[in-house]
């Protein structure tokens, strides 16, 4: 089993609609959370970053994290064919080398 | 502008030879990260180095080798002992550890 586990997608919506993307985790010991958006054949962009559980909220890009659950969500407002990538869920452990990385899930926004 | 630049874009070898990617960040970070991606997987640590002079393995470091001579600069090297070399290479850096990642544009190696 993946330690960090993010439905593949395709996920398809349209132009406007509310988008929400999910990880879930099996490493309790993780509590840096990251969503990165990547474009076809381009290196991933930092979208969201968040420390233990709560919500962040960043123009209309929100980021919740339930550790208790081991779930977290990246919810996209008002999506724009613009929107149209893969999103990467990553995370890490206090002290511990570097991110693990969920599959990603393509999204395509139809205008 | 500060950034993480990768060369080249494209690049495509022959099976048997070495081959190495270029990083480089002026960001002024201590830690670099190289990873592999394949398509429909999550990226890969092929190896990072949280200062000058040092590196670690990651979790699918055999067929690579890294060098950190300089802060800026984390360049990785393809052997021909890696089995299935043909991948898109990403390079990260972050101030330190435990901060987030930020990536540079990729290298997309071909090897036939």
């Amino acid at each position: 089993q993946k330690e960090v586990e993010q439905d593949p997608g395709p996920l398809s919506v349209p132009e406007g609609a509310i988008v929400s993307l999910n990880c879930t985790y099996s490493n309790s010991a993780f509590q840096y959370f990251m969503w990165y958006r990547q474009y076809s054949r381009k290196g991933p962009e930092l979208l969201m970053y968040t420390y233990s559980s709560g919500n962040k909220e960043d123009g209309r890009f929100t980021a919740q994290v339930d550790k208790s659950s081991k779930y977290i969500s990246l919810f996209i407002r008002d999506s724009q064919p613009s929107d149209s990538a893969t999103y990467l869920c990553a995370m890490s452990a206090s002290g511990r080398r570097a991110l693990t990385f969920g599959s990603g899930t393509r999204l395509q926004v139809q205008p | 502008d500060g950034g993480i630049t990768q060369s080249p874009k494209y690049l495509f070898r022959k099976e048997g030879q070495n081959v190495t990617l270029s990083c480089e960040q002026n960001l002024n970070h201590d830690a670099m990260y190289w990873y592999r991606q394949d398509p429909g997987q999550g990226l890969r640590l092929i190896y990072y180095s949280q200062i000058v002079n040092d590196f670690q393995k990651g979790d699918i470091a055999e067929g690579y080798s890294v060098s950190r001579e300089k802060k800026e600069s984390f360049p990785l090297t393809v052997t021909s002992a890696q089995k299935n070399p043909t991948a898109f290479y990403l390079c990260a850096s972050s101030i330190s550890r435990d901060y987030e990642q930020y990536f540079g544009p990729g290298t997309r190696l071909t090897v036939t």
